[in-house]
């Protein structure tokens, strides 16, 4: 167990939709990370957040966008889906702004989105 | 320009047989960090090791050991004596100065291994 809690595990929607991901980093972790695993594309870095600031953008689309709140869970919104949306999201937590600063990357078991 | 090259999208052994894993990297940093994450069946990103670009030395732990070679940008991971358990796929990640050290993932080797 990483410690990284994400909800909901599954998640089957339709095209047009919007959703909602959730993920509680560890306890003590300031940065939260999220990934995103396709057939095609793989695992793509999407945005990073330290501290409720957003720190670095990856391949994230316009119509992707994320927060992390006070508590320090953060949330992935996906909205007007298609079915290339279908992946499994990571997130994944560290103490530091920066990978360098621990060592590790925690990440959790994912949610996988189905859009049909 | 892909970053982390896994040239094996597949490797099957029998139980006991030695695999080695191919990784070979990309970047124009003098200082980055080397990953390998395992991905078995149920789908979590489990961390196996980091190593930074200073240090050349091959590390070992238990079965899992792992080569590093800056002179062919190499990062290479051998499973000793497999199990069936190593059944997973396994990826190799690096993250760069010029990237703010985010990870850049290979594309993965599927690993099976047969009872």
């Amino acid at each position: 167990d990483s410690g990284v809690t994400q909800t909901p595990k599954h998640l089957i929607t339709a095209t047009g939709q919007r959703v909602t991901l959730r993920c509680s980093p560890r306890s003590g972790d300031l940065s939260v990370y999220w990934y995103q695993q396709s057939l095609d594309q793989g695992l793509q870095f999407l945005i990073q957040y330290y501290n409720g600031e957003e720190r670095a953008k990856g391949n994230i689309l316009e119509r992707f966008s994320a927060q992390q709140f006070p508590d320090l869970h953060s949330e992935l919104n996906l909205s007007s889906l298609e079915l290339g949306d279908s992946a499994l999201y990571f997130c994944a937590s560290s103490f530091g702004s920066e990978v360098t600063n621990t060592g590790e990357l925690f990440f959790g078991e994912g949610s996988r989105l189905t859009v049909l | 320009a892909q970053k982390v090259t896994q040239a094996q999208t597949e490797i099957s052994v029998v139980e006991k047989e030695d695999v080695t894993l191919d990784c070979v990297y990309e970047t124009r940093d003098t200082t980055y960090y080397l990953f390998w994450y395992k991905q078995p069946p149920s789908g979590e990103l489990v961390f196996l090791i980091r190593r930074n670009s200073f240090d050349e030395q091959n590390e070992i732990s238990g079965r899992y050991s792992w080569n590093f070679q800056k002179s062919t940008s190499s990062f290479n991971f051998t499973i000793t004596a497999s199990q069936v358990v190593d059944s997973a796929v396994y990826f190799c990640a690096l993250s760069e100065a010029q990237n703010d050290y985010k990870l850049s993932f290979g594309a993965g080797t599927t690993v099976t291994v047969r009872a």
